[in-house]
């Protein structure tokens, strides 16, 4: 079946580590999203990437960073600059093709504070 | 700038009950509609969508219409059942951006009683 995968659905990070969280999908999309999620808000754009080697900020991309090498996997990383990093982190794509296209989520990784 | 506004939860309803989750949106361009739902714990999954003024979005009992001249899309259902709880986010998307990213209202948290 076509998706989206996130790893790992939960994720610790000490002081002072960056972490890695995976994304990856079949669907042979083109466009990929990252988004945060807090507790009873809305998500809020990190990063997105509208083909393979491009990516470009969202509303608060500081303190992250992602690389788009390949199609299917957009990895996005949590520094040590982001001094608040616990919500919930979803990853979508995109058909990049004309019209209306919906995005489509992974389920999502939850990132805690050791 | 593009907002999404919808009404705040939790919205607590009986088993059959009629539904509405009222949202609105402030848009620069003319923006595509979607109605999201998130189950405890995962991602989002897409509901219903329309793309233009007076288009229908429906799926599984839920309805919703783009009404342009109230810049309003409101999601109903006739009957509500308890599996329907969950967390219910409007969100639009705008193809003349060149992120083509969704902006997302806060969410509805639905609680379904039996």
């Amino acid at each position: 079946d076509g998706g989206i995968t996130q790893s790992p659905k939960y994720l610790f990070r000490k002081e002072g580590q960056n972490v890695t969280l995976s994304c990856e999908q079949n669907l042979n999309h083109d466009a990929m999203y990252w988004y945060r999620q807090d507790p009873g808000q809305g998500l809020r754009l990190i990063y997105y990437s509208q083909i393979v080697n491009d990516f470009q900020k969202g509303d608060i991309a500081e303190g992250y960073s992602v690389s788009r090498e390949k199609k299917e996997s957009f990895p996005l990383t949590v520094t040590s600059a982001q001094k608040n990093p616990t919500a919930f982190y979803l990853c979508a794509s995109r058909w990049g093709g004309g019209g209306n296209q919906p995005q489509h989520f992974g389920d999502g990784t939850r990132l805690s504070i050791l | 700038g593009n907002s999404v506004t919808q009404m705040e939860g939790p919205v607590t309803l009986s088993e059959e009950a009629f539904l509405t989750i009222n949202c609105t949106y402030t848009a620069t361009g003319y923006p595509s509609l979607f109605w999201y739902v998130q189950y405890p714990g995962e991602g989002l999954q897409l509901l219903l969508k329309a793309t233009k003024a007076d288009d229908k979005g429906s799926n599984k009992g839920f309805e919703a219409t783009y009404r342009k001249e109230t810049t309003s899309f409101h999601l109903e259902k006739g009957s509500v059942q308890v599996s329907d709880s969950a967390v219910y986010f409007c969100a639009l998307s705008l193809l003349d951006t060149g992120r083509r990213a969704l902006t997302f209202g806060s969410g509805t948290r639905l609680q379904v009683q039996p």
